[in-house]
């Protein structure tokens, strides 16, 4: 079936750097990409939309400077944690659609920021 | 706006016993409901999914829900829960089957299996 990739799993940082979070479609192409943030014992909010060629959409109430998204390819979406800082520290993932509707989205395995 | 509640953060179940995890959704129109699982370092898989038609969907991994309109709830259940099933349980609501941005999920539910 179809696969998504995302890395790192985790990554640790010092205050003030940057960090960025892959999320690769392994054997389909996705024109749009979907970003999420969950904090423990909460719900996956979706933070922004990634679209191909263009810019991102994002979210009421995300910043756009702090998470930077880049979609180059019809495979790959970037996030870029821009001057971490502490309450940044979450879970991240990331999701495909092999098509825009709800039954075909997958999943990245996400990845564990914690900035220190 | 759409939401969901997951009431239950975490369930114990023995190997062999059967389980239900509770969801209820709050929309205004008709819901397309989803229940996903999530184990260790791993994404989000769907287990099955409600658009329309009968209210008892079967899933994977012999799962099913059934969709309570007048409830508003979309319950998961299995028979015999097997040590593999441990993983964290999420429902999801969306606006329209049209839009993967439309998804509100819940917050969870963890569930341990007990040998």
């Amino acid at each position: 079936g179809a696969v998504v990739s995302q890395h790192p799993s985790r990554v640790i940082c010092k205050s003030g750097t940057s960090v960025k979070i892959e999320c690769r479609s392994l054997d389909f192409q996705a024109t749009t990409m979907f970003w999420y943030r969950q904090f423990p014992k909460q719900s996956l909010m979706l933070m922004a939309t990634s679209n191909e060629g263009s810019k991102a959409t994002y979210e009421q109430g995300v910043e756009k400077d702090k998470f930077l998204i880049n979609h180059a390819s019809l495979t790959l979406s970037t996030l870029t944690v821009t001057s971490a800082h502490p309450e940044d520290s979450s879970f991240y993932i990331c999701s495909a659609p092999r098509d825009l509707t709800n039954e075909k989205l997958f999943f990245g395995s996400g990845t564990q920021l914690s900035v220190l | 706006a759409q939401s969901v509640t997951q009431p239950d953060i975490h369930i114990t179940v023995s190997e062999g016993a059967s389980l239900e995890l509770r969801c209820n959704y709050s929309y205004g129109a008709t819901p397309y409901l989803f229940w996903y699982v999530q184990s260790p370092g791993q994404g989000l898989q769907l287990l099955l999914k409600y658009f329309s038609g009968d209210t008892l969907v079967q899933g994977i991994k012999g799962f099913e829900a059934e969709f309570k309109r007048s409830q508003s709830s979309f319950n998961l259940r299995k028979p015999s829960v097997h040590w593999s099933d441990a993983a964290e349980y999420f429902c999801a609501v969306g606006a329209s089957r049209g839009s993967a941005r439309q998804l509100t999920f819940g917050s969870g539910t963890q569930l341990t299996v007990l040998p």
